[in-house]
């Protein structure tokens, strides 16, 4: 069974508009962490965003949001006011014990 | 500061031959990580290890063997290498628990 989907292969946005990106995961652990990463045509893994399990608020970096539902262990990542540059590959990710395991990605487009 | 290291990064391997692909972190970091991916695909963890003499198999190990003799060095060995092996291999360090991982600049490796 997979640990964390993202069911969301390809997404387009306009520029300076918000997009959502989805991220399911599942796990019987308390403590777990959850974390969004970019990956550029580059190919470099560049951090985002991250949310621990205990983490009663959502977490916030600048434009990048993260709507954590624990109950409904969703992770969803939101980008405000979106750019040309973050038109990428975004992978949502789940620390459980010693792993960090990854979803298939979402290849975001932000069209000018 | 050169966080981790990977080399080569690139390779052209025949299909049968050996090689190992280095990994080196200058963090201090207990847990590392290697990683590969296919195109269009997520990141798939084939081992992992929480410090040094201690490694345990993700989820795709088949194919490959690993070590961990100090805390700086993280080597991934192939063995009989084949065509399905080609991919960009990653690899990741962070501190026990904590919600920073580092990546490697990545290995593209293809076998032919």
């Amino acid at each position: 069974a997979q640990k964390i989907t993202q069911t969301q292969p390809g997404m387009f946005v306009q520029e300076k508009e918000a997009v959502t990106l989805d991220c399911t995961y599942d796990t019987s652990d308390q403590s777990y962490g959850l974390f969004w990463y970019k990956q550029p045509s580059s190919g470099e893994m560049i951090f985002l965003i991250y949310q621990g399990s205990y983490d009663e608020q959502n977490a916030t970096e600048g434009r990048y949001s993260l709507n954590f539902q624990k109950a409904r262990k969703s992770a969803n990542l939101v980008i405000s006011a979106s750019q040309l540059g973050d038109s990428a590959m975004y992978f949502c990710a789940m620390r459980e014990g010693g792993k960090l395991i990854f979803g298939q990605g979402t290849e975001l487009s932000v069209k000018p | 500061n050169a966080g981790v290291t990977q080399t080569p990064k690139f390779r052209i391997l025949k299909i049968g031959q050996s090689m190992t692909l280095q990994c080196t972190q200058d963090m201090n970091h207990n847990y590392m990580y290697w990683y590969r991916q296919d195109p269009g695909m997520g990141l798939k963890l084939i081992y992992y290890s929480v410090g040094a003499g201690i490694t345990d198999k993700g989820e795709v190990p088949n194919g490959y063997n690993v070590s961990r003799s100090t805390t700086e060095d993280f080597p991934l060995r192939l063995e009989l290498a084949a065509p399905s092996q080609t991919s960009v291999y990653f690899c990741a360090s962070s501190y026990a628990g904590g919600n920073g991982y580092t990546f490697g600049s990545g290995t593209r490796l293809t076998v032919v």
